[in-house]
């Protein structure tokens, strides 16, 4: 069965710091996987996905993340945080050969950032 | 392009009263359909999944129940709340990628809902 695990409910780093945020799945076929973020009362917005192809892959407002298949990690970095960046982020893989396409989330690790 | 709506954005009901939450997309055709809810201070929890008109998966036994009466209308629905199905809701949309699994899902702007 897939799964997803997000290493660390709450993570606090320093405006201008390095943001790194952990997620390790479990699945026996080669996984798509994304980044969400959610703001307070709102909907989740797409950060970035991997699907085939480039192991490094770009979302937007200046985060990445890399699949690392030997890891079985899809960690979510950026290298300067900005107090917009604060918000509640999940990880997820979708579940393959399964009707509906639906997602596994991961619990959520939620971003505060320290002027 | 396609967006997704919900509504209405808030609302409070009483314990017993019945319940009607409704999701609409625009600018796809065909795209599977989902219910979410975010308990306060938890993670997402799958509740329906929709592939189809008329063809609803429920993944939890609950006070809840869906319907899909058109190809981009996801209604959610209580005959009769109670307090525990308070929460923010969300809607989302997918379509297929290969080998069966979703490309990514598209979440609505949610709905936060008070059973008082």
């Amino acid at each position: 069965a897939q799964s997803v695990t997000q290493l660390g409910s709450h993570v606090s780093v320093s405006e201008g710091a390095l943001v790194l945020l952990r997620c390790n799945y479990s699945s026996s076929v080669p996984p798509y996987l994304f980044w969400y973020v959610q703001y307070p009362n709102q909907g989740l917005q797409l950060l970035l996905k991997y699907t085939t192809g480039a192991t490094l892959v770009k979302g937007i407002n200046g985060f990445e993340a890399e699949f690392k298949k030997s890891e079985t990690s899809f960690h979510l970095t950026k290298p300067s945080a900005h107090m917009s960046d604060a918000a509640e982020y999940f990880c997820a893989v979708s579940k393959i050969y399964n009707q509906g396409g639906k997602l596994i989330f991961g619990q959520g690790t939620e971003l505060s950032v320290k002027p | 392009s396609q967006t997704i709506h919900q509504w209405p954005a808030t609302l409070v009901q009483p314990v017993g009263s019945p319940l009607s939450l409704e999701c609409t997309v625009e600018g796809t055709s065909n795209p599977n359909l989902y219910w979410y809810r975010q308990a306060a201070g938890r993670g997402l929890q799958l509740l329906f999944y929709s592939i189809g008109i008329d063809q609803i998966s429920s993944e939890v036994p609950q006070n809840l129940s869906a319907s899909r009466p058109q190809d981009r209308q996801f209604i959610l629905s209580s005959k009769k709340l109670l307090l525990s199905d308070s929460g923010f809701y969300l809607c989302a949309w997918s379509v297929l990628g290969g080998r069966g699994g979703s490309y990514e899902q598209y979440f609505g702007p949610g709905t936060r809902l008070t059973v008082t």
